[in-house]
């Protein structure tokens, strides 16, 4: 299995809901990680996960909150969030976090608008 | 600040011809870079990674060169394709720490017929 899944791959929320992103994979890569990306622009760091203690947090607002629960999943809760944070989340995985030889793959994306 | 920096105009070019992608870095020093290709709507997907002492890196149609001199990657398709219309995403990456992989600004390139 040579992929990452992503759920949902749309979502549609309201400033006031809660809801969360989901990502898993099955490679047995240790280091996850969230990118956001808005249209015609690259893929943003958020999170990186590395044996599921959380790495790197590129001061990200506290709306956003990510979890691993084990090391081929990854959440990422929202709370309050803003229509400015509509944009498509990117979830990817690597062997490791500790040598730039490690490649990314990447999940498909979850589409999310906030209204 | 540190900065990447690629073709911020559409590259648009005839089927069968090469395709040249630049990817400028600034107050990085990195060990590796790595391209990825990314198809609208869908995540990145990794193409080709070179190391700081190679000078060029080839797989079939495609090739990348890094000249750690001028802070430059440079990546060539060959013999491009309609199909080979895309965004083009390079990453140089510093060995030291985490790991942290930063995409350059991506430069979108149109193949036609």
């Amino acid at each position: 299995d040579t992929e990452v899944t992503q759920t949902p791959k749309h979502l549609v929320m309201g400033m006031t809901n809660k809801k969360s992103l989901k990502c898993e994979q099955h490679m047995g890569h240790r280091a996850m990680y969230w990118y956001k990306q808005k249209a015609k622009k690259p893929p943003e760091l958020m999170f990186v996960y590395s044996y599921e203690k959380l790495s790197i947090n590129e001061s990200v607002p506290s709306r956003f909150s990510p979890e691993c629960p084990n090391s081929s999943l990854l959440n990422l809760h929202l709370h309050a969030l803003q229509p400015e944070d509509s944009a498509l989340y990117l979830c990817a995985s690597s062997h490791g976090i500790l040598s730039g030889a490690n490649v990314l793959t990447f999940g498909a994306g979850s589409r999310l608008t906030v209204l | 600040s540190q900065k990447i920096e690629q073709n911020s105009e559409a590259l648009n070019i005839q089927e069968g011809k090469t395709a040249t992608l630049t990817c400028n870095y600034t107050n990085y020093s990195p060990a590796y870079l790595q391209w990825y290709r990314q198809d609208p709507g869908r995540g990145p997907v990794f193409l080709l990674l070179i190391r700081e002492n190679e000078k060029e890196k080839r797989k079939e149609r495609l090739k990348v060169t890094f000249d750690t001199t001028l802070k430059q990657s440079l990546f060539h398709i060959t013999a491009s394709q309609p199909a080979d219309s895309a965004t083009y995403l390079c990453a140089p990456i510093q060995n030291t720490g985490f790991q942290k992989l930063v995409f350059g600004t991506g430069t979108r390139l149109l193949v036609s017929p």
